[in-house]
């Protein structure tokens, strides 16, 4: 079945490195790929989402490629803040339109000053 | 975008009792997902809800462990039956907006600890 790979966390870094969080993806068809962010206390919300093959989400400085031919979906900032700090899951959704999404298990970024 | 509110945010339960969580979503919705997410782990699909059909289940999840009512299109109810320590947890209920892929959101969450 489908599923999604992420690295494993957590990621440390210091304000203004550079960030990396690799995705990678099975799936059958042409899968939706997505990043959700989830803040300390806060629900998740949907950080970017590309749909097709090149299309390059981005959203507050971070931006992801989907990559057919490698299956993937990394996350990338080119300067994180303190604020940025929180838990981030790559999805992915089936073909279909409206199904459930898949997530990975989640990468916890810490940032300090 | 979605507002979808789920109720009790929080709540400690002991173990072998039952608890309902709801779920509203502020428009109609065809289809509504509730995922499970244990401490330190990703989002686990339970099972999709559409309106006027029986709710479709992931395997490991059965529908006599939770089950699920779906009674309009902007209103669903979960489960948690007899419960036991390992079903502590984050309960979400989430919904699709927008067209063609367009976004999943998510409600804040509804936290159960059983002790």
């Amino acid at each position: 079945g489908d599923s999604v790979t992420q690295m494993e966390g957590p990621v440390t870094l210091s304000e203004e490195a550079f960030l990396t969080i690799n995705c990678t993806y099975t799936a059958t068809g042409y899968p939706s790929l997505f990043w959700y962010v989830q803040y300390p206390g806060e629900g998740l919300q949907l950080l970017l989402k590309a749909t097709k093959a090149d299309d390059k989400g981005s959203n507050k400085g971070f931006e992801a490629t989907y990559r057919k031919e490698t299956t993937s979906f990394h996350l990338e900032k080119g300067s994180v803040q303190v604020s940025d700090s929180a838990v981030y899951f790559c999805a992915l959704s089936g073909g279909q339109a409206g199904t459930a999404l898949i997530f990975g298990k989640g990468t916890t970024l810490s940032v300090s000053s | 975008s979605a507002v979808i509110s789920q109720k009790p945010s929080r709540d400690i339960c002991q173990r072998g009792t039952s608890l309902t969580i709801q779920c509203q979503v502020d428009s109609q919705v065809t289809m509504m997902f509730w995922y499970r997410q244990q401490p330190g782990q990703s989002l686990t699909l339970i099972a999709t809800a559409n309106q006027g059909s029986e709710a479709t289940y992931e395997s490991g999840f059965v529908i006599d462990k939770f089950p699920i009512s779906r009674p309009n299109l902007t209103f669903s109810t979960l489960t948690v039956s007899n419960m036991s320590p390992e079903d502590s947890s984050i309960y979400l209920c989430s919904v699709w907006q927008g067209a063609n892929t367009g976004e999943l959101f998510f409600g804040e969450g509804s936290r159960l600890t059983v002790l």
